[in-house]
């Protein structure tokens, strides 16, 4: 167990719609990043915030956001959906705001499946 | 445009042999690389890194080549053992304008070590 909560598990909507995933991070670890996989491609990074506050933007579109708020749980919105929005999104937290000297610590994922 | 590759999407190897995972990568700008495993139905967790400052760095069966010149880098595992049945994926960090740092993953070897 990573100690990164990720909801809901699986999420099944039809195209046009919008969904909230949610991310717990570990206790203690301030930033919070979050990564597409879809099939057949590697980690996407989408965004990172730490403490609070957008960090790194990595590859996310406009009808994608997300937020971090004061209990440092995060939220990754994504409206307008199209079929091929439909991946596996991660979420990963760590201590400080570094990739290379910081462990990531991944959730289980999120599922997301739109019809 | 894939900055981070493995060109090997799957391996297989007998239990007690070696396993080399490869990876290729193209910003001469990384300095610090990462190795992660994920078993099915969880996140990535964190294997082994190295930074661009030393050619190799081990711990325990695992070890990572990195030949800067060729921009390659490589994880070997002695020996395999069937536990270690997973997808691997490469990753490798830089820092962008802003100072922001952000991690690059390949798209995943799956290793299977057979009993």
């Amino acid at each position: 167990d990573s100690g990164v909560t990720q909801t809901p598990k699986h999420l099944i909507t039809a195209t046009g719609q919008r969904v909230t995933l949610r991310c717990s991070p570990r206790s203690g670890d301030l930033s919070v990043y979050w990564y597409q996989q879809s099939l057949d491609q590697g980690l996407q990074f989408l965004i990172q915030y730490y403490n609070g506050e957008e960090r790194a933007k990595g590859n996310i579109l406009e009808r994608f956001s997300a937020q971090q708020f004061p209990d440092l749980h995060s939220e990754l919105n994504l409206s307008s959906l199209e079929l091929g929005d439909s991946a596996l999104y991660f979420c990963a937290s760590s201590v400080g705001v570094g990739v290379s000297n910081e462990k990531l610590f991944f959730g289980s994922g999120t599922q997301l499946s739109v019809l | 445009d894939q900055q981070v590759k493995q060109n090997s999407p799957s391996l297989s190897v007998q239990e007690g042999r070696i396993s080399i995972l490869n990876c290729d990568y193209t910003n001469s700008m990384f300095d610090y690389f990462l190795w992660y495993k994920k078993y099915p139905a969880e996140g990535p967790t964190f294997l082994i890194s190295i930074s661009s400052i030393k050619d190799k760095n081990e711990d325990g069966r695992f070890t990572v080549f990195l030949n800067k010149s060729a921009k390659h880098l490589s994880l070997h595992i002695v020996p395999s053992q069937p536990g270690d049945s997973a997808v691997y994926f490469c990753a490798a960090s830089a820092i962008y304008a802003g100072g922001s740092e952000k991690l690059v993953f390949g798209k995943g070897t799956k290793l299977t070590v057979n009993p």
